[in-house]
């Protein structure tokens, strides 16, 4: 089966922990990208990759960081620099040919 | 600031009846637009896509864009309790990047 995988499902960070967050597609896709939705928003862009080995800042990338060593493979991770980190995040990929986005399932991170 | 705005509802509608869900777009360069609907504490999943001025139908869904106007919409025609959800509007950036802006969303509830 085509997709895109995250995990853990759920995260629970204690303060001053870094956490990562992990996302995979085997859809073969060049570009992806990573959100956060907080209650009652709408999602907003922390990084995001359109290839191999090079990535951009979106528009809340403090306290985070990310890496994007293959073309399956780009993880999250919530510094302890974020101070308010609980939110759901999704990863996306994009299909070219269409400009279309697909989500993952989500992760949801709650700070202890 | 490039923004999408959408009236965060509820939106309530009788199962049966037509539910017409609107959203705005400032950035007049915009060329791609995506409807996704968001169960609770689930990923957004793609509804439709539309790129140029008009009307777009799949089954049960029509989306409708005016670029003029600045402005897109959805209908839902026959709405069905299990369309009961948060409907996301999304815009491409114009100026060659490849990310998306999204609204708030819109949360529709269809009652029996």
């Amino acid at each position: 089966d085509g997709g895109i995988t995250q995990s853990p499902k759920y995260l629970f960070r204690k303060e001053g922990q870094n956490v990562t967050l992990s996302c995979e597609q085997n859809l073969n896709h060049d570009a992806m990208y990573w959100y956060r939705q907080d209650p009652g928003q709408g999602l907003r862009l922390i990084y995001y990759s359109q290839i191999v080995n090079d990535f951009q800042k979106g528009d809340i990338a403090e306290g985070y960081s990310v890496s994007r060593e293959k073309k399956e493979s780009f993880p999250l991770t919530v510094t302890s620099a974020q101070k308010n980190p609980t939110a759901f995040y999704l990863c996306a990929s994009r299909q070219k040919i269409t400009d279309t986005q697909y989500f993952g399932p989500g992760t949801r991170l709650t700070v202890l | 600031q490039k923004e999408v705005e959408q009236n965060s509802g509820p939106l309530s509608v009788p199962e049966g009846a037509i539910a017409s869900l609107n959203c705005t777009y400032s950035d007049r360069g915009s060329q791609s637009f995506f409807w996704y609907r968001q169960y609770s504490g689930k990923s957004p999943e793609l509804i439709m896509s539309i790129y140029s001025n008009g009307d777009k139908e799949d089954g049960r869904f029509t989306a409708q864009l005016n670029k003029a106007s600045q402005y897109v919409s959805l209908l839902i025609r026959d709405s069905q309790p299990s369309d009961s959800a948060t409907y996301l509007c999304a815009g491409k950036i114009s100026g060659g990047y490849n990310k998306l802006i999204f609204g708030a969303g819109t949360r529709l509830a269809v009652h029996p």
